[in-house]
Formats: C-alpha cells, structure tokens, sequence
C-alpha cells in the first residue's frame, strides 16, 4: 500500500486478556520496526524484522510479547495476559532496505488495559 | 539509561517567531541524526536530518545543527506557523549508516506550540 496500515487503531481489553496488533509495511519494504509510546514517554524500540527473521528482540519488555512476520510482509504483535502498563500506543514501521535510514511509521495502536 | 535526551517537554513560540530544540546525545560513536514530527493520532513522519560528517543542513524553514565536540544537536524553525505545532522526536541510529538496521533511538520528544 502506499503508507504503514495497522489495525486496530484503539483496542481496549481487560486485564489478562490476550490481544494481536497488526502491522502491513509499505509494499516492497524489507524492514519492520514495531516501537511503542507510553504516556509521556519517548518511542521505546521493541523489536525489529528484515524479511521474516528478527535479528533483534532485545526490546521486547517481557515473553508475554512475541511477534512474527510472514511472507516478508504483514507482522502481528502479540501480547498475552495484558497487563495495565501495557497501555500504550503501539507504532509499527517500515524501511526500504538496510541502506536505508528513515523509517516510514503508521498511524499506531492504541492500547488502553483496564 | 537515555541515550538520546531532550529535556525541554514542551515549548512555546510566538507566530514568525524562530524555535529552537535542543538534544543532547551520549555517545560520540552517534554519526547519524534524525528528527521527526508526530501529531496527534498519527505516526511520527521524517523531517531532516544530518550526518556528522556536517555540522548544517538545511531544508526550507527547518535547519538542524550538529556540534559533535558537545554531542549537542538543535533543530531551528524559522519562522514558526500554527501548523508546526507537534512534538519533535530527536532520534539516532548507534551504528554507522548502511551498515545495518540497527534501530532508531529516539529522545522523549518537545512538544511545540505555535502561538498565532
């Protein structure tokens, strides 16, 4: 597509509940990036795709977060057992290639755990 | 532990006036600078940025300065519009540009406010 598509765009869940944020890059970008902003915070890197592999995790706060990428293309965020501080605005990204510096972001999830 | 900090939360400029934010960055092996702008509920989108093979760039209303000695960059824009009202997102890569997809470090944003 021609920008960074997530959904949902809001999602409130209950404590405990499980939840999937979606992410589809611009076509043809072979880098995903997710990062997350919290309530006054900055962007908090979590994770990072070339392809369908991730190289780096080291940003992923706990194993309650996973995520994957198929086909070089849509990545899904995955938090289980959701946790108040989870309440944040989740931020996918994409970038043309590993020669590239500026990430393209989406408009975000937004993720309210009550 | 910050590596990239903006520590002005918020500013406040008249119309035609210029802004000036500030970042401070920890590393001297920082090379490549970015600034982004983030209005409510949308992504940050890419507005300049600079390597330090300069200490100057230059894009219409919007320049940035690097001073690598004081690991200190600002961004100027002059003159200030409603419009540019947004939080201003400093952000680096910590590896040299192209050798990886190392990813984006990002300071906890200024958030601008134009004043008409």
């Amino acid at each position: 597509g021609a920008g960074v598509s997530q959904s949902p765009s809001n999602k409130v869940t209950e404590k405990g509940k499980d939840v999937e944020l979606r992410c589809d890059p611009i076509s043809g970008h072979t880098a995903l990036y997710w990062y997350r902003q919290s309530l006054g915070q900055g962007l908090e890197f979590l994770i990072y795709f070339q392809g369908n592999s991730a190289p780096d995790k080291s940003g992923l706060p706990s194993d309650r977060f996973s995520a994957e990428r198929t086909g070089g293309s849509v990545s899904t965020l995955t938090i289980q057992r959701t946790q108040q501080e989870d309440s944040a605005v989740y931020l996918c990204a994409s970038m043309r290639d590993s020669g590239a510096n500026v990430l393209t972001f989406g408009a975000g999830s937004r993720l309210t755990v009550l | 532990d910050q590596q990239v900090k903006q520590n002005s939360p918020s500013l406040s400029v008249q119309e035609g006036r210029i802004s000036i934010l500030n970042c401070d960055y920890t590393n001297s092996m920082f090379d490549y600078f970015l600034w982004y702008k983030k209005y409510p509920a949308e992504g940050p989108t890419f507005l300049i940025s600079i390597s330090s093979i300069k200490d100057k760039n230059e894009d219409g209303r919007f320049t940035v300065f690097l001073n690598k000695s004081a690991k200190h960059l600002s961004l100027h824009i002059v003159p200030s519009q409603p419009g540019d009202s947004a939080v201003y997102f400093c952000a680096t890569h910590p590896v040299r540009w192209g050798s990886g997809n190392t990813p984006l470090v990002f300071g906890k944003g200024t958030r601008l406010s134009v004043i008409a």
